[in-house]
């Protein structure tokens, strides 16, 4: 079956520094990716997807893209703030018309000033 | 883009009760899912709820612990029975809208005393 396996947490960074949190999949067919956001107290927002190879996802500093050949999609910000605190989730959408998602464990972000 | 309100926000319940769920989307969709997230876990999914026929669990997951009702294309709800402390979760309603974007609702904290 699908699955995602995302690296550890938590990450702490000072202000300003670069972040990279990978993430790999097993996944049948050809999947989307995402990067959700779940920042303290607040629902899952997402923060940018992949449809298909090659694509790269991008929102508010963060960037992803979709690797089929490592079957990779890191996440990467060139200079963190404080207020990236947060849990980030990588996942994959269902293929052969599954739907549904399968989440990483989540990796929890902290970012001193 | 799709809002999604779920009520309760949060609840405090004994064990060996029930809590319903109500997830309510505010444009009509065809599948609505439901995810937990244990304390400190990633999400994962109990069951997706089709309008018209029944439910489709993961395994894990039955009926008669998670019943869920799906009357129409904008209403869904989960109910978790029997309660015991070791469903204290967060438990997340979801739809997805176009081809694979999701949305989720802001969650339903449980503690089971």
């Amino acid at each position: 079956g699908n699955s995602v396996t995302q690296m550890e947490g938590p990450v702490t960074l000072s202000e300003e520094a670069f972040l990279t949190i990978n993430c790999t999949y097993t996944a049948t067919g050809y999947p989307s990716l995402f990067w959700y956001v779940q920042y303290p107290g607040e629902g899952l927002q997402l923060l940018l997807k992949a449809t298909k190879a090659d694509d790269k996802g991008s929102n508010k500093g963060f960037e992803a893209t979709y690797r089929k050949e490592t079957t990779s999609f890191h996440l990467e910000k060139g200079s963190v703030q404080v207020s990236d605190s947060a849990v980030y989730f990588c996942a994959l959408s269902g293929t052969t018309g599954r739907r549904a998602l399968t989440f990483g464990s989540g990796t929890r972000l902290q970012v001193q000033p | 883009s799709a809002v999604i309100s779920q009520k309760p926000s949060r609840d405090i319940c004994q064990r060996g009760t029930s809590l319903t769920i109500q997830c309510q989307v505010d444009s009509q969709v065809t599948m609505m899912f439901w995810y937990r997230q244990q304390p400190g876990q990633s999400l994962t999914l109990i069951a997706t709820a089709n309008q018209g026929s029944e439910a489709t669990y993961e395994s894990g997951f039955v009926i008669d612990k998670f019943p869920i009702s799906r009357p129409n294309l904008t209403f869904s709800t989960l109910t978790v029975s029997n309660m015991s402390p070791e469903d204290s979760s967060i438990y997340l309603c979801s739809v997805v809208k176009g081809d694979t974007e999701a949305f989720f609702g802001q969650g339903t904290r449980l503690t089971v005393v």
